[in-house]
């Protein structure tokens, strides 16, 4: 079963804007990560937050993580047209327990 | 430093076939985890290795089945195959202590 589920499904905006993803989960957790996914191919490691800390920056993400309501969100700023992918969230409720995965968001970004 | 290597990339087989798909882990990582990821979804976790064990499995039959071998490669066996079956198989490996995957590009499983 999946625990993580994004929101939205589907994103479309122009180069040079912001995207933002969310997730929620339903227990309590280790950790979340997010991952991206290109055209069905395999998974690259985006960034980790753990469930003691509350944002994280990488780059041009950061993620956001609200425990008190199970929830986590991901910026990309300043959009590119190479950063059309799929986005998933992955939770774990232990240190190196299996990652559960949400159904990912599509995002495209229109150059 | 390679990544996850996987193999192979592609693969058609008929209903009822048996299959095996290759792992080779990250260099100085020694968990081995396998996922299924059918089209649209997001990957469900099959079953992870370490030590040459199963430590954890999801909810998959036994038909699925794996092996860790010494060099921390791992292969996953997939016995009387259904069109279920058909999907992206994500090999990841990780090490203790680390909680990030790297994940390789895959193999993809086609059954007819």
């Amino acid at each position: 079963s999946q625990q993580g589920e994004e929101d939205p499904q589907a994103l479309s905006i122009q180069e040079g804007e912001n995207a933002t993803m969310n997730c929620s989960y339903k227990t309590s957790i280790n950790n979340l990560q997010w991952y991206r996914q290109n055209s069905g191919r395999g998974l690259v490691h985006l960034i980790l937050i753990r469930s003691n800390e509350r944002e994280k920056h990488s780059g041009r993400l950061r993620v956001t993580l609200d425990t008190s309501k199970k929830s986590s969100s991901l910026l990309i700023t300043a959009s590119r047209a190479a950063d059309t992918a799929s986005y998933f969230c992955a939770t774990a409720y232990s240190g190196n327990t299996p990652l559960v995965f949400g159904k990912g968001t599509r995002l495209s970004v229109i150059a | 430093d390679a990544g996850v290597t996987q193999s192979p990339t592609h693969l058609i087989k008929t209903r009822g076939q048996q299959v095996t798909l290759r792992c080779s882990p990250k260099s100085g990582h020694d968990t081995v985890s396998w996922y299924q990821q059918a089209l649209g979804q997001g990957p469900q976790f099959i079953f992870q290795y370490y030590e040459e064990e199963e430590r954890q499995r999801g909810n998959f039959p036994d038909r699925f089945s794996g092996h860790q071998f010494p060099n921390y490669s791992s292969e996953l066996n997939v016995n009387a195959l259904l069109l279920g079956d058909s999907a992206l198989y994500l090999c990841a490996s990780g090490s203790t202590g680390n909680y990030g995957y790297t994940f390789g590009s895959g193999t993809r499983l086609t059954v007819v």
